[in-house]
């Protein structure tokens, strides 16, 4: 099966770094995506990995680690607008589930 | 317009009534899925599709049908709604050939009564 891990919540400054990490275990991996999610909407995508290392977008990094099985996403000068729900999931290539963790409440104060 | 739709975004509804889901995209995209999202639980995997005619169960598929006759839809029927199926549903689409495209549709928020 699957399973994902996320911490559930965290606190960070406005204009800092923030570090939000993921770890999985899955039957057969076909990638691992990160989203965002703003209270009241839906998930919207943010990156995608598939390979190891580290992949850049903007203000916005993904990191990982299949060895591992973890995975963080970076946000950078962070802004208020940045509150919101961060998601992990990932992709099995055995069954081709995309199944989610619980998500981390990422709070962004002045 | 490009895109992936649900349809209604709002229903309430009793214990018992069946009810249908409806979830379009316009991209052609191989696999859709269903979630459901709950204070709690996060996002849960209800069933999902790697092609027309393909589905599979996810995490929790009980009280739950699909089907996808067409790459475009993929339609979510609770046969007999329960109060536990009060819940936001969200559609999403991926792309078959490069992963790394993944929409979901704006939801819908089913209340049974």
């Amino acid at each position: 099966g699957q399973n994902i891990d996320q911490p559930t919540e965290m606190t960070a400054t406005e204009g800092a770094i923030v570090q939000i990490n993921c770890t999985y275990q899955t039957s057969g991996f076909n990638g691992l995506f990160w989203y965002q999610q703003h209270a009241g909407e839906a998930p919207t995508f943010l990156s995608y990995n598939v390979l190891d290392g580290l992949e850049e977008k903007g203000r916005f990094s993904s990191f990982l680690s299949r060895s591992k099985g973890y995975s963080y996403l970076l946000l950078k000068e962070l802004q208020m607008k940045d509150s919101a729900s961060y998601l992990c999931a990932v992709l099995s290539s055995n069954t081709g589930k995309l199944i989610f963790g619980q998500g981390t409440t990422l709070q962004v104060k002045p | 317009d490009a895109g992936i739709t649900q349809s209604p975004r709002y229903k309430i509804t009793e214990t018992g009534r069946q009810v249908t889901l409806m979830c379009h995209q316009t991209w052609s995209h191989s696999y859709m899925f269903w979630y459901r999202q709950d204070l709690g639980h996060g996002l849960r995997l209800i069933y999902y599709s790697a092609a027309a005619d393909i589905t599979d169960k996810g995490e929790v598929p009980d009280g739950y049908v699909v089907s996808r006759s067409k790459t475009e839809n993929f339609p979510l029927t609770l046969e007999s709604a329960t109060r536990s199926q009060t819940s936001v549903y969200f559609c999403a689409s991926l792309a078959g050939g490069s992963y790394n495209e993944q929409f979901f549709g704006p939801g819908t928020r089913l209340t049974v009564l």
